[in-house]
């Protein structure tokens, strides 16, 4: 069963607190992708994975950290530098970085994460 | 500025009508338009894409337009059911050029359809 797993899918954290979301792809794609959703407002690209060992930051990587030791998982830590966690984060893989219409990035079902 | 708007930002229907999402959009250059449908609680699943020389697009029920001179799209839904209460999200590829294949995404027309 080919797909984007995402775990847990509900998480809540204690403030000052590091948390690690996970992100598996068995799609043997290349890059990943991290984003954030919050109520009202467009996905917006915390990190992102082109290949093995490389990652790069998005538009809100303060407080965030990723590592990328395997093709197939893309974890993304919430650290306490972090002001305002609480949302719903959705992980993502694709082919390749490049554009294009075969190109689609595939979500996984996401991790609502809540700070206490 | 590359932006993505959606209008309205929520809309209820009855199950059984028609009802049509609006996108306008000023990435540049621009590569490929999707239609996502994200359910509540769950990441988003694409319905359509369309490039630049497509403007007309259907998936079942759903049928996207395009016009990429005035950079707008629509999402029609036709008989409404129950189960396309969601979040749709209109998103934008940037073009050739750009290494990322950078997404700008909209933020989403809430519907709901009541029995």
């Amino acid at each position: 069963d080919g797909g984007i797993t995402q775990s847990p899918k509900y998480l809540f954290r204690k403030e000052g607190q590091n948390v690690t979301l996970s992100c598996e792809q068995n799609l043997n794609h290349d890059a990943m992708y991290w984003y954030r959703q919050d109520p009202g407002q467009g996905l917006r690209l915390i990190y992102y994975s082109q290949i093995v060992n490389d990652f790069q930051k998005g538009d809100i990587a303060e407080g965030y950290s990723v590592s990328r030791e395997k093709k197939e998982s893309f974890p993304l830590t919430v650290t306490s530098a972090q002001k305002n966690p609480t949302a719903f984060y959705l992980c993502a893989s694709s082919i390749s970085i490049s554009g294009g219409i075969y190109n689609e990035q595939f979500f996984g079902p996401g991790t609502r994460l809540t700070v206490l | 500025k590359n932006q993505v708007e959606q209008s309205p930002q929520s809309l209820i229907i009855l199950e059984g009508k028609n009802c049509t999402l609006q996108c306008n959009y000023t990435v540049s250059p621009f590569s490929n338009l999707r239609w996502y449908k994200q359910d509540t609680g769950r990441g988003p699943v694409s319905l359509t894409i369309m490039t630049f020389s497509e403007n007309t697009k259907s998936n079942g029920r759903y049928t996207a337009t395009l016009d990429a001179d005035t950079k707008q799209s629509s999402l029609h839904i036709t008989a409404s059911q129950l189960s396309d209460s969601a979040s749709y999200i209109c998103v934008v590829s940037e073009g050739r050029g750009s290494t990322l294949g950078r997404l700008y995404f909209g933020r989403g027309t809430q519907l709901t359809v009541w029995p």
